[in-house]
C-alpha cells in the first residue's frame, strides 16, 4: 500500500447506475486530486482539493461530482455516465496543493468500465 | 502554456544495457520535474524529482534523470536495464509561479529483454 487507499478496484456500471468511488490518505496531507488515465492519452486532472475547499474543476462533465467531507476522505460520485468514461481513476494527494513541489502519493486506482 | 513531451511511446533495451527514457518541458519559470513509474493495474510511484541544485537527480531503483536547462529536457536514466524495470513510465512538469497542476506527458512504455 502507498498510503493512499482506494476502493473498489474495479467497477463496472450500466450508465443509468449511480456509483461512487472512494479515496482515503492517512499521510496528513492537504491536498487530494482525481485524475482519469486512458489509454494512450496524458493523465488528465479531474479535480483538486486544498483542506477540503475544491479548488480546481477542470471542464468536467456534471455526471462526474466529487466531494471531500475532511482532509483525508475523497469521493467521486458518477450518474449516468458514458461509455467513453471507461478508464483508470487515480486519486493523488500531496502536502500542499498551492506551495511546494514534493509530488504526490497515489493510489493503485479504480478501473471503471461503463456498458 | 506548459506541456511535456515523452517523444517515445515504447523503449526496448536488453537486460545488463543502459536505458534511457526521453522527456521534455515547457514551462515558465522554474520548473519543477518529475518521474513516475506505473506498474500494471497499479497507481503511479514516484521515482525522483528535481526542483533545484545538481542537474543530476538520484532516485529510486537505481534511476537517475539529468536537468537540462539548454534541451528544456530531462531525460530518464539507468545504467544497468532489470527486467523487473518493465512498465509505464511518466514524465511530469510543474511551474513554479504557485500553480498546482502537474503536466504529466503520455508516458513511455519500458520493456527490459532478458
Amino acid at each position: 500500500e502507498t498510503g493512499v487507499t482506494q476502493t473498489p478496484r474495479h467497477l463496472v456500471m450500466g450508465m443509468t447506475n449511480k456509483k461512487s468511488l472512494k479515496c482515503e490518505q492517512h499521510l496528513g496531507h492537504n491536498a487530494m486530486y482525481w485524475y482519469k488515465q486512458s489509454a494512450k492519452k496524458p493523465l488528465e486532472l479531474m479535480f483538486v482539493y486544498s483542506l477540503e475547499e475544491r479548488v480546481e474543476n477542470n471542464s468536467v462533465p456534471s455526471r462526474f461530482s466529487p466531494e471531500c467531507p475532511n482532509s483525508s476522505h475523497l469521493f467521486l460520485h458518477l450518474h449516468t455516465l458514458q461509455p467513453e468514461d471507461s478508464a483508470l481513476y487515480l486519486c493523488a494527494s500531496s502536502q500542499d496543493a498551492r506551495t511546494g513541489g514534493y509530488g504526490y502519493t497515489f493510489g493503485s486506482g479504480t478501473r471503471l468500465t461503463v456498458v | 502554456a506548459q506541456s511535456v513531451a515523452q517523444p517515445e511511446d515504447q523503449v526496448n533495451v536488453a537486460e545488463g544495457n543502459p536505458l534511457t527514457v526521453k522527456c521534455t518541458y515547457s514551462v515558465s519559470g522554474n520548473p519543477y520535474l518529475f518521474w513516475y513509474v506505473q506498474y500494471p493495474n497499479r497507481g503511479l510511484q514516484f521515482l525522483l524529482k528535481y526542483i533545484t541544485g545538481d542537474n543530476l537527480v538520484k532516485g529510486s531503483y537505481g534511476f537517475e534523470a539529468e536537468f537540462n536547462k539548454s534541451q528544456t529536457s530531462f531525460h530518464l536514466k539507468k545504467p544497468s536495464a532489470l527486467v523487473s524495470d518493465s512498465a509505464l513510465y511518466f514524465c511530469a512538469v510543474r511551474d513554479s509561479s504557485g500553480t498546482y497542476k502537474y503536466i504529466f506527458g503520455t508516458g513511455t512504455r519500458l520493456k527490459v529483454l532478458a
